[in-house]
């Protein structure tokens, strides 16, 4: 089993609608998460990190947690044709690593 | 923001060279760095942990004589891949942790590169 599991879309969304973007994970120990976005050809940029059941927003981005249904998504308002891109979620380690999902590709149809 | 930056961006070279990469983080020090390797519509892989004067932690199944990593100072790790092959040819990303109540990780922009 995966560590962490996400739709690998694509996941098409009209825009100004809220995109909903989904992980589970494995590890029952896992106590945070990191959402990360990442462009074609481009590396990683860090959107949220989450570590506290419930919801976490920033901006247009709400990321919430449930640890007993180990299950973290990521929701997106007003989406944007530049919100297009790959959505990973990962796991934070004790290692201080992090293992990336496959990741969710979202397009945003004007 | 926190900075980090690779070079070169991107790198062709002949089979059997060998390609050094750097990662420098520009506005903070960094004792763990990482190393990633994405192949084409791949999600990122780890490949090995960083860590300033000591030697790198190899993720399973990364051969270590052929991914030599140098980690001298605190704002640069070097990653030599050896005797490069056409399918080494891929994107390697570094990162860098900021030690913090989140450990946040902060990614390079990638070096592609392109074994002949």
């Amino acid at each position: 089993q995966k560590e962490v599991e996400q739709n690998s879309g694509p996941l098409s969304v009209p825009e100004g609608a809220i995109a909903s973007l989904n992980c589970t994970y494995s590890d029952r120990g896992s106590q945070s998460f990191f959402w990360y976005r990442q462009y074609s050809g481009k590396s990683p940029e860090l959107i949220m990190f989450i570590y506290s059941n419930g919801d976490k927003e920033d901006g247009r981005f709400t990321a919430q947690l449930n640890k007993a249904s180990q299950y973290v998504s990521l929701l997106i308002r007003d989406s944007q044709p530049s919100d297009s891109a790959t959505y990973l979620c990962a796991p934070y380690s004790s290692a201080s690593k992090i293992i990336f999902g496959s990741g969710t590709r979202l397009s945003i149809r004007p | 923001g926190a900075v980090v930056s690779q070079h070169p961006s991107w790198v062709i070279c002949k089979s059997g060279t060998s390609v050094k990469i750097e990662c420098r983080s520009l506005d903070f020090q960094a004792t763990t760095m990482f190393w990633y390797r994405q192949f084409p519509k791949q999600s990122l892989m780890l490949m090995a942990t960083s860590n300033e004067g000591s030697k790198a932690t190899y993720e399973q199944g990364v051969e270590k004589d052929k991914f030599l990593i140098n980690h001298a100072s605190l704002t640069l790790s070097t990653l030599t891949v050896t005797s490069a092959h056409p399918e080494d040819s891929s994107f390697y990303i570094c990162s860098a942790m900021i030690l913090s109540s989140t450990d946040t990780q902060y990614f390079g922009p990638g070096t592609r590169l392109t074994v002949l």
